[in-house]
């Protein structure tokens, strides 16, 4: 079993639409909860990252982590067309020779106009 | 833009022979990694590196080195390319650790071995 799992997708929603991305774990020793977003042949690229349980907001993006079910969300409000794109979820573990990042597999979003 | 480049951004290579690929950074950052992403398996750890000449290992290093021999720079090399070493690889870097220290990629090197 994987430590971090993704539902791969592909996701496809009409413009507008509210879209919800979600990652399972399995070990408690992550301490950080990141979503990074992926356009085609690109580095992904940091969105949004949680420490503690509960909800973050930044515009349309919504991240929320329940440890106690080890679950993480990413919520779009109001998506977009340009939000078409990969969404990995990843988990860090830091320790004294670096952040260590464990990734999902990633969901690709296609979001039509 | 976290000042990260990588070359050669795309290469085609034949199985058997040694591939460098070079990630350089502009802002004095000590932590550095290599991953690689594969369809089904996402991106995976192959190693990093702390400081100048300080590397470990990652999840999936069979098959790979690196080297660092100053700070801007941290070297991935395939001594004898086969033909599953055909992958994206994506160099990042760390702020720094803890809290709100997360890490950043580069734009990607694709590799193909024939």
């Amino acid at each position: 079993q994987k430590e971090v799992e993704q539902d791969p997708g592909p996701l496809s929603v009409p413009e507008g639409a509210i879209v919800s991305l979600n990652c399972t774990y399995s070990n408690s020793a992550f301490q950080y909860f990141m979503w990074y977003r992926q356009y085609s042949r690109k580095g992904p690229e940091l969105l949004m990252y949680t420490y503690s349980s509960g909800n973050k907001e930044d515009g349309r993006f919504t991240a929320q982590v329940d440890k106690s079910s080890k679950y993480i969300s990413l919520f779009i409000r109001d998506s977009q067309p340009s939000d078409s794109a990969t969404y990995l979820c990843a988990m860090l573990m830091n320790n004294n020779a670096g952040n260590m990042l464990t990734f999902g597999g990633g969901t690709r979003l296609m979001v039509k106009p | 833009d976290a000042g990260i480049t990588q070359s050669p951004r795309h290469k085609v290579t034949e199985t058997g022979t040694p591939v460098t690929l070079r990630c350089h950074q502009t802002e004095n950052h000590r932590y550095m990694y290599w991953y690689r992403q594969d369809p089904g398996h996402g991106l995976r750890l192959i190693h990093y590196s702390y400081g100048v000449k300080d590397t470990d290992k990652g999840e999936v290093s069979d098959g790979y080195s690196v080297s660092r021999s100053k700070t801007e720079d941290f070297l991935l090399t395939l001594e004898s390319a086969t033909s599953s070493q055909t992958s994206v690889y994506f160099c990042a870097i760390t702020r720094g650790l803890g809290s709100g220290n997360t890490i950043y990629f580069g734009e990607g090197s694709w590799l193909t071995v024939v």
